[in-house]
């Protein structure tokens, strides 16, 4: 089945402690992008990747660091997490252009 | 950063009416522009791809029209459904191949 995994779900930690969130996709897909939202906001983009080893800035990358070593994976890394980046995130791919396809959301919380 | 603009925000609806959103976004640069339905507790999906000015996109109920000169989008739902109650974001794809979305018109459809 064609589809973007997200790893973990839900996700507590403490500040400081350093965390990666994974995203997997299988559709061979060049495009993969990172999302966060909160309320009132939408989804706001934090790094995007046109392929392996291209990777930019969205709207709000501070705090947050990423990599494309291989095209179907795309890792969120927050060195040194702090409560202001408890929020859901969202990992998305497509084929430049098309349709993005989502994975399921990690629910992070920072305290 | 691309400026992306829905409105209204929100909005509520009897079961029955129809009712209409728009997406506002800079024209220059457009390459295409999607449409996302996303449910409470669920991934964001795609309705509509919509490329050339004066499109028109149908699915069901929902329809779609492009307007590239002036920089809009209007999405129409017909005879709302308690279903159909979700967050709709429209987002703009720049000739650079990236997508920025909207923050979304939230529709509550009261049975």
């Amino acid at each position: 089945e064609a589809q973007v995994t997200q790893n973990p779900r839900y996700l507590i930690t403490v500040t400081g402690k350093k965390l990666t969130v994974t995203c997997s996709q299988n559709m061979n897909h060049e495009y993969m992008s990172w999302y966060r939202q909160d309320p009132g906001l939408g989804l706001r983009q934090i790094y995007y990747s046109m392929n392996v080893e291209v990777t930019d800035k969205g709207d709000v990358p501070e705090g947050y660091k990423v990599s494309r070593k291989e095209k179907r994976n795309f890792p969120l890394i927050l060195e040194s997490p702090s409560p202001n980046q408890t929020s859901l995130y969202f990992c998305a791919s497509s084929s430049p252009g098309l349709i993005l396809t989502f994975g399921s959301g990690t629910r992070l919380t920072v305290v | 950063i691309l400026n992306v603009e829905q409105s209204p925000q929100s909005l509520h609806v009897q079961e029955g009416d129809s009712t209409n959103f728009t997406c506002s976004f800079p024209s220059s640069n457009f390459y295409a522009l999607h449409w996302y339905r996303w449910e409470t507790a669920k991934s964001p999906e795609a309705l509509f791809v919509m490329t050339l000015n004066g499109d028109e996109k149908k699915k069901g109920r929902i329809s779609a029209t492009l307007n590239t000169k002036e920089g809009y989008s209007y999405l129409y739902i017909k005879g709302s459904q308690p279903e159909d109650s979700a967050t709709y974001l429209c987002a703009p794809i720049t000739g650079a191949n990236n997508l920025f979305f909207g923050t979304g018109t939230r529709l509550t459809v009261i049975p």
